[in-house]
């Protein structure tokens, strides 16, 4: 069975610092891993996704995660972050033969301060 | 284009009320997806639709029933509402059920039942 761990349930930074918001997984088979973004009162939103390639993804808004293997992990960075990016962030794992069936992590919330 | 559009935005019910949680998709996905979302938890599939007339059970059912008569419109029905089915509901429509495939979610409902 696939699960997901995402290390922090909060987050607290102040703007222009830099942030790292961890999930490790865990599956005996190959995943697709996702980071969703979910702002306040809003639905969950795609921010990157990992299939294949490059380990190194990113996201239109300067945000990026690594898959790193070795480790089962997929943290996602960004080095100066804005108010506007304070929300709950999901980290997700996919089977890359399992179709639509996701495992969610419980979610981070960052909370970016003046 | 509004994607994916979920009524009502929040709801209050008494114990052993019904009520129906409409969801539509204007993007003509074939799958849709029905998620609760609970505080220290990630989204939890509660059923889901591979195509119009289809509806399929995820991981947790009980308690629910869906509809899929029209292929915008997933329906996601609580016969006799409990406590415990207080949460944040969430639908998501995909274009295929693909490991790759994107998941796009709707606003949510929240419901509270007393």
């Amino acid at each position: 069975a696939q699960s997901v761990t995402q290390l922090d349930s909060q987050v607290p930074v102040f703007e222009e610092a830099p942030v790292e918001l961890r999930c490790n997984y865990s599956s005996s088979v190959s995943v697709y891993l996702f980071w969703y973004v979910q702002y306040p009162n809003q639905g969950l939103q795609l921010l990157l996704k990992y299939l294949s390639g490059s380990t190194l993804v990113e996201s239109i808004n300067g945000f990026e995660a690594e898959f790193n293997k070795s480790q089962t992990s997929f943290h996602l960075r960004k080095p100066s972050v804005h108010i506007s990016d304070t929300a709950e962030y999901f980290c997700a794992v996919r089977l890359n033969t399992g179709g639509f069936k996701t495992i969610f992590g419980a979610g981070t919330r960052l909370f970016v301060k003046a | 284009n509004a994607g994916v559009t979920q009524t009502p935005k929040f709801r209050v019910l008494k114990t052993g009320q019904s009520m129906t949680l409409l969801c539509a998709q204007d993007m003509n996905h074939e799958y849709m997806y029905w998620y609760r979302q609970d505080p220290g938890m990630g989204l939890r599939l509660i059923h889901y639709s591979v195509g119009e007339g289809t509806t399929a059970k995820g991981e947790v059912p009980d308690g629910y029933n869906v509809s899929r008569l029209k292929k915008q419109n997933f329906l996601l029905g609580l016969e006799s509402a409990a406590p415990s089915q207080t949460s944040v509901y969430f639908c998501a429509s995909s274009r295929t059920g693909a490991s790759q495939e994107t998941q796009y979610f709707g606003p949510g409902t929240r419901l509270l039942v007393l």
